[in-house]
């Protein structure tokens, strides 16, 4: 994989329901990963920032793992209030590019009430 | 007050026209980023600077200068504006370590 590539890319889902998405990244040369939530009319602002193997973090009702060695990570949202509708970005750091990142295209979710 | 701020938020501009938009930033931060978004696509990156004396180009430079006026202060310039340049703009600033971005609000661009 050359790029970072999200899927799905929109997903709807009704209020209560639990909800993933995939961020795939290349899986040499990996240094960081990011993800970030992006509301309609603001800036995107971070959520996660993931670095190791295996890492799993958590804020609130959202999580996400890690696996550098496959290349990807999950991001998990438990019971989707209709205030988590936002569009999810990953973006990939890797070793030889230092301080540049590479965004995928972004995963919109719309919670319906 | 916000950390990285962008000026204008919205302009409209004609075909041919030289137009800048202006970055600054309070975060203390190095590096400052300039990237494009276009509807269903994310975030991609026009140029970037790691201090008042690095500029590189992005992934999509074509069309595009810019200016690293001080720590704070990082311009980007459309010499000669063209309807497929209409997007929306974002600066960002990055702390350096893992490269997390601090995102300005954006502007929106509309080249007729």
């Amino acid at each position: 994989i050359l790029n970072v590539e999200q899927s799905p890319q929109s997903l709807h889902v009704q209020e209560g329901d639990s909800t993933n998405f995939t961020c795939s990244f290349p899986s040499s040369n990996f240094y960081a990963l990011h993800w970030y939530r992006w509301e309609t009319a603001k800036s995107p602002e971070a959520l996660f920032v993931m670095t190791l193997n295996g890492d799993e973090k958590k804020k609130g009702r959202i999580s996400a793992t890690l696996n550098t060695k496959e290349g990807y990570s999950y991001l998990y949202i438990k019971g989707s209030q209709p205030e988590d509708s936002a569009t999810y970005l990953c973006a990939s750091r890797g070793w030889t590019n230092a301080g540049k990142s590479t965004f995928g295209d972004g995963t919109t979710l719309t919670v319906k009430p | 007050d916000a950390d990285v701020t962008q000026t204008p938020r919205n302009r409209i501009t004609k075909t041919g026209k030289r137009i800048m938009l202006e970055c600054s930033q309070t975060k203390g931060h190095d590096r400052m980023y300039w990237y494009r978004q276009d509807p269903g696509l994310g975030l991609r990156l026009i140029y970037y600077s790691f201090d008042v004396k690095d500029i590189n180009k992005g992934e999509i430079s074509d069309g595009y200068s810019v200016s690293r006026q001080a720590q704070a202060k990082f311009s980007l310039s459309l010499e000669s504006a063209i309807p497929n340049q209409t997007a929306l703009y974002f600066c960002a600033t990055s702390d350096g370590q893992y490269n997390e971005q601090f995102f300005g609000p954006g502007t929106r661009l509309t080249v007729l």
